[in-house]
């Protein structure tokens, strides 16, 4: 089946620098990706959808300034989190789709972010 | 209103019982529903996919109900590594996927 990878797997930074997170299709074209946040006990929150080649369409109460999203290529999508706080503390997921799966997002294994 | 509700439980069922899980939606357009399981810490993965005839899957049901906007996850016997949290996702008609809170499950011996 399709392969979604995650770099990093686990990072733990300062409070107020910034940490990018990479997401990358391993053997699929992904035209669109999405990243999710889950605090814990909690389920997935779609943060944004982003296109191949266009700006990322954010959730609501998703500050577009502070989690910098770019999908420059078919197989690479980054999530960076600007002057990152300890409430950004949570565990990120990107998903993948492709034309060919239309209805099913791949997800890859995550990034568990700690600000301290 | 809470777009995709499920009961967080913990269901706590023993081994070889069947259990079912339910979980509503409010949107009446949306088409697609799916069921994930996501095991703790890590990443979530597709259980299957609902349609209106229902489907199976070895010990797994999975029925809609758009009369009454709900959709269902039945296990037959419940194996031990079966324990994890359910998750229903709704992808609406202007196809913006929903995750729901997730059930868990413990199987105990």
């Amino acid at each position: 089946g399709a392969v979604v990878s995650q770099h990093p797997s686990w990072v733990i930074c300062k409070s107020g620098t910034s940490v990018k997170i990479e997401c990358r299709s391993l053997d699929f074209q992904a035209t669109t990706m999405f990243w999710y946040r889950q605090f814990p006990k909690q389920s997935l929150m779609l943060m944004a959808t982003s296109n191949e080649g266009s700006k990322a369409t954010y959730e609501q109460g998703v500050e577009k300034d502070k989690f910098l999203i770019n999908h420059a290529s078919l197989t690479l999508s980054t999530l960076t989190v600007t002057s990152a706080h300890p409430e950004d503390s949570s565990f990120y997921i990107c998903s993948a789709r492709d034309h060919a799966s239309y209805n099913e997002q791949f997800f890859g294994p995550g990034t568990r972010l700690t600000v301290l | 209103r809470k777009e995709v509700e499920q009961d967080p439980g913990p269901f706590n069922v023993p081994e070889g019982a069947t259990v079912a899980f339910n979980c509503t939606y409010s949107n009446s357009a949306s088409q697609s529903f799916f069921w994930y399981r996501q095991d703790c810490r890590k990443e979530p993965k597709l259980l299957m996919s609902v349609y209106s005839s229902g489907n199976e899957d070895g010990r797994f049901t999975a029925q809609l109900n758009r009369a009454s906007q709900y959709i269902s996850l039945l296990i037959r016997d419940s194996k031990l590594s079966d324990s994890a949290t359910y998750l229903c996702v709704e992808k609406t008609s202007y196809d913006k996927v929903i995750f729901g809170p997730g059930t868990s499950l413990s199987v105990i011996p």
